[in-house]
Formats: structure tokens, sequence, C-alpha cells
């Protein structure tokens, strides 16, 4: 099955304690993003990644980091996690840039405290 | 300011009705348009994909508008059922650029 797989779902972590999320995707896409949702915000983008070793950034990457050494690999690293990064994050992943749908993972609630 | 603005923020209707989502933008040079519906929870899934040229598409009882000369687009979802409450999100692409909209709540009741 065609999918982003996204670990953990469910995170709660202490201030300072680094943490990374997993993204994976099986369908070769060359193009994988990471956004954060917030109440009555919208999806708001992180950084994106065109294709391996290809990385950008979005909106809002203060405090975050990515890396892509593979194609299906597109993990977020938080150095530093602070509470205002509590937040509800998705990687999602299409073909290329372009009229294409992406293909969102199901989502990883992440508490600071 | 590429912005895309959605309304109404929250809307409740019942089931068997007819809806229409609005989606206002101002995302320039526009690439294209999209259409997401998000169940609480979950990751958003894609329901229509429209480009500059096309006017109208359909995913079953999902009907997307465009008009690009207004910046406008709507959403048409006809004859409602209960698993259609969701959030609808609208996002709109130049190039790399691509800016989401805030959602409407959708909420169908029987």
């Amino acid at each position: 099955e065609a999918q982003v797989t996204q670990n953990p779902r469910y995170l709660i972590t202490v201030t300072g304690k680094k943490l990374t999320v997993t993204c994976s995707q099986n369908m070769n896409h060359e193009y994988m993003s990471w956004y954060r949702q917030d109440p009555g915000l919208g999806l708001r983008q992180i950084y994106y990644s065109m294709n391996v070793e290809v990385t950008d950034k979005g909106d809002v990457p203060e405090g975050y980091k990515v890396s892509r050494k593979e194609k299906r690999n597109f993990p977020l690293i938080l150095e530093s996690p602070s509470p205002n990064q509590t937040s509800l994050y998705f990687c999602a992943s299409s073909p290329s840039i372009g009229p294409y749908g992406y293909t969102f993972g199901s989502g990883t609630r992440l508490t600071v405290v | 300011k590429n912005q895309v603005e959605q309304s109404p923020q929250s809307l409740i209707i019942l089931e068997g009705k007819n809806c229409t989502l609005q989606c206002n933008y101002t995302v320039s040079p526009f690439s294209n348009l999209r259409w997401y519906k998000q169940d609480t929870g979950r990751g958003p899934v894609s329901l229509t994909i429209m480009t500059f040229s096309e006017n109208t598409k359909s995913n079953g009882r999902y009907t997307a508008t465009l008009d690009a000369d207004t910046k406008q687009s709507s959403l048409h979802i006809t004859a409602s059922q209960l698993s259609d409450s969701a959030s609808y999100i609208c996002v709109v692409s130049a190039s790399h650029d691509m800016r989401f909209g805030a959602g409407t709540r959708l909420t169908v009741k029987p």
C-alpha cells in the first residue's frame, strides 16, 4: 500500500531533550515536506526537500532540522524542543513539485512540557 | 503577501443537504489549487487538484470550481453524508510556494 509513515504518533517530552520524528514513504517520491498544524493557523511548512541531499526552509524553520540522505526518509529533528513547538506535525510527499496530490502521513502529536 | 482565506470558518448542515465552501487567494503567480479533506486527528487527503485552465473538477459528490480571474474557488458537496464531517482545506501553489488556508470545519448532523 502506498503510504507515508510517521513515527511516533504521540510523544510527550521535556524541554531541551533532543528528539527525532521519522517519516518514510514507499512511493519513490522526490518531494517531501514537513508541516505543523496549530488551531486557527492551518498547516505551515517547516522544511521541504526536492530530492536526496536537497533541503530548504519553509515558513517556520526555527528550532528544527531535517536531513534527506535517502529518497524514502525525511526525519524531522528538534535539537532542543521548547513548549512553543507543541503541535501536530505532518509529513507529506509527492512525485515532484507541480499539480500532484500530496500524500500525508497520519500525524505526530508532540507535547513539550 | 501570498494568502489563502477560507469561509465560513465552520458550518453545520443536516444530512442530505448540499453546501458550498469558499476559498479566496492572493497567491501569485498561480500554479494550482488543491482541496483536501482532513478527518479529526488524521492527515489531509486530496479531493481535487485544479490548474489555471480548469474551471470545474468533480470527485464523486465533491465539485470544485476555480475562477482564476477573481482568484476564487469553491467546493460544493452534494447530498451530504455523516462521513463528510471533517475539515476542508484549500491549498494554493505558486511554483515552490504552497499556501494553506485555515480550513472550514464541516459538521453533518443526522
